[in-house]
């Protein structure tokens, strides 16, 4: 059974174009993340969802907009996409928030790599 | 903005070898995370690190957090091919609710 599962795995679209990444958790957790790994593998928080309700939000454009419907799924929708939209996106869940005496883990899907023309 | 350097950002070894990787901040964390990504893949938890000075052993792995709780390190004894991978720290600020990653070190280890 996958934990955290994205699709499209792949995902090679036109500039200028709308496209949206699915993510869902079967684990329980109450928080979901979307990331940002680039061509330098460099790994940046994007959004972080607490029970369907938005936590952080990492400067990011807001042609990034994620929603979710219910806790287990925390869906990307990306407007216009640029050329430097290209990356692999991980989406990744954790039990609960990061809260001060605590640590979590999170568990990540397997990254759905997004090329822009 | 919290930055977490790792170095090398690349390591190619023979298998056998010992090698650190080392994780260096100028901020202080409330612990500290290590992940395994493999290509095509996830990053993976490996450890967590939560006092200053904690030690962990994870087989032929083991991983230091500072005493300040602002740098680590991750030690491989007798690196084998299976080690091969992307090496991400992340440290947990809880004031921010996040976790910053490092820059990540891609090691090889040859047969």
């Amino acid at each position: 059974d996958t934990a955290v599962s994205q699709t499209p795995k792949y995902l090679v679209t036109q500039m200028g174009n709308d496209k949206s990444i699915k993510c869902e958790q079967n684990l329980g957790h109450d928080t979901m993340y979307w990331y940002k790994q680039d061509s330098k593998k460099f790994l940046k928080i994007m959004f972080s969802y607490n029970n369907k309700e938005l936590i952080i939000n990492e400067t990011v454009p807001n042609r990034f907009s994620p929603k979710s419907p219910d806790k287990a799924h925390l869906n990307l929708h990306i407007n216009s996409l640029e050329l430097g939209d290209s990356a692999v996106y991980f989406c990744a869940s954790s039990q609960e928030l990061l809260l001060a005496g605590s640590y979590n883990e999170q568990f990540f899907g397997p990254g759905t790599r997004l090329t822009v023309l | 903005t919290q930055l977490l350097e790792q170095s090398p950002q690349f390591l190619s070894i023979q298998e056998g070898e010992n090698l650190t990787v080392y994780c260096n901040s100028s901020s202080v964390f409330s612990s500290l995370q290590w992940y395994r990504q493999e290509p095509g893949e996830g990053p993976v938890l490996l450890v967590t690190v939560v006092t200053g000075g904690e030690v962990k052993k994870l087989k032929r792995l083991t991983f230091q957090f500072g005493d300040a709780r602002k740098d680590s390190s991750l030690h491989i004894t007798a690196a084998q091919p299976g080690d091969t991978g992307l090496y991400l720290c992340a440290g947990e600020d809880t004031n921010a609710g996040k976790s910053t990653f490092g820059d990540g070190t891609t090691l090889t280890v040859k047969p």
